[in-house]
């Protein structure tokens, strides 16, 4: 069974500030990772995902994250904030040998301050 | 430009009373899935199909249904809302699913009175 486990329900950072979002997963087979990001009102949307090969992802509206083993981690990091990256995140697990299920993690609602 | 599109965007229906939520996607991909999200909660996967193979998850309660008469379209329907079926339900497509990004429509917010 996979799980993921997002540490911090709410995030605030300033705007011009560094984003760090985290994400942990559990996986008996080599995971593929995702984040997904969700505005108000709207559905989600792929943000970045992680399948093989290089281990630092990059993906839209300059975001990126790293994919640790060792620390089952995939952090979701972004240099600058701008107040457009206000959302709620999703960091999400599938098991990538065709199974057609994502599990999600509870989210990190993302506020920035002006 | 809309590719995964749910109607309607609201629905209201009362305790007990069927209620059936629609997609539709333009995407021509295989693998169409609900989802259902509380407040503050994951998305929580309830069935998706991969083409016309049915596969439901297994605590998804047996008051939720879905239909997929063709490829473009899929519906969930709930045969006696209760309370706490109050939620959004996200409708989303992969070409084929595991690896492959998957697409969402905006949701439709269902509120039981």
């Amino acid at each position: 069974a996979q799980s993921v486990t997002q540490l911090g329900s709410h995030v605030s950072v300033s705007e011009g500030a560094l984003v760090l979002l985290r994400c942990n997963y559990s996986s008996s087979v080599p995971p593929y990772l995702f984040w997904y990001v969700q505005y108000p009102n709207q559905g989600l949307q792929l943000l970045l995902k992680y399948t093989t090969g290089a281990t630092l992802v990059k993906g839209i509206n300059g975001f990126e994250a790293e994919f640790k083993k060792s620390e089952t981690s995939f952090h979701l990091t972004k240099p600058s904030a701008h107040m457009s990256d206000a959302a709620e995140y999703f960091c999400a697990v599938s098991d990538g040998f065709g199974n057609e299920k994502l599990t999600f993690g509870t989210g990190t609602r993302l506020t920035i301050i002006p | 430009d809309a590719m995964v599109i749910q109607n309607p965007r609201y629905q209201v229906t009362q305790f007990g009373k069927p209620v059936t939520l629609s997609c539709s996607q333009t995407l021509n991909h295989n693998v169409m899935y609900w989802y259902q999200q509380k407040s503050s909660q994951a998305p929580k996967l309830l069935f998706h199909y991969y083409d016309k193979d049915f596969n439901n998850e297994a605590d998804t309660p047996d008051n939720f249904q879905s239909r997929r008469p063709n490829t473009s379209f899929c519906f969930l329907d709930i045969r006696s809302p209760g309370l706490g079926d109050a939620a959004m339900y996200l409708c989303a497509t992969s070409r084929k699913g595991g690896n492959e990004k998957l697409f969402f429509g905006s949701g439709t917010q269902l509120s039981v009175l």
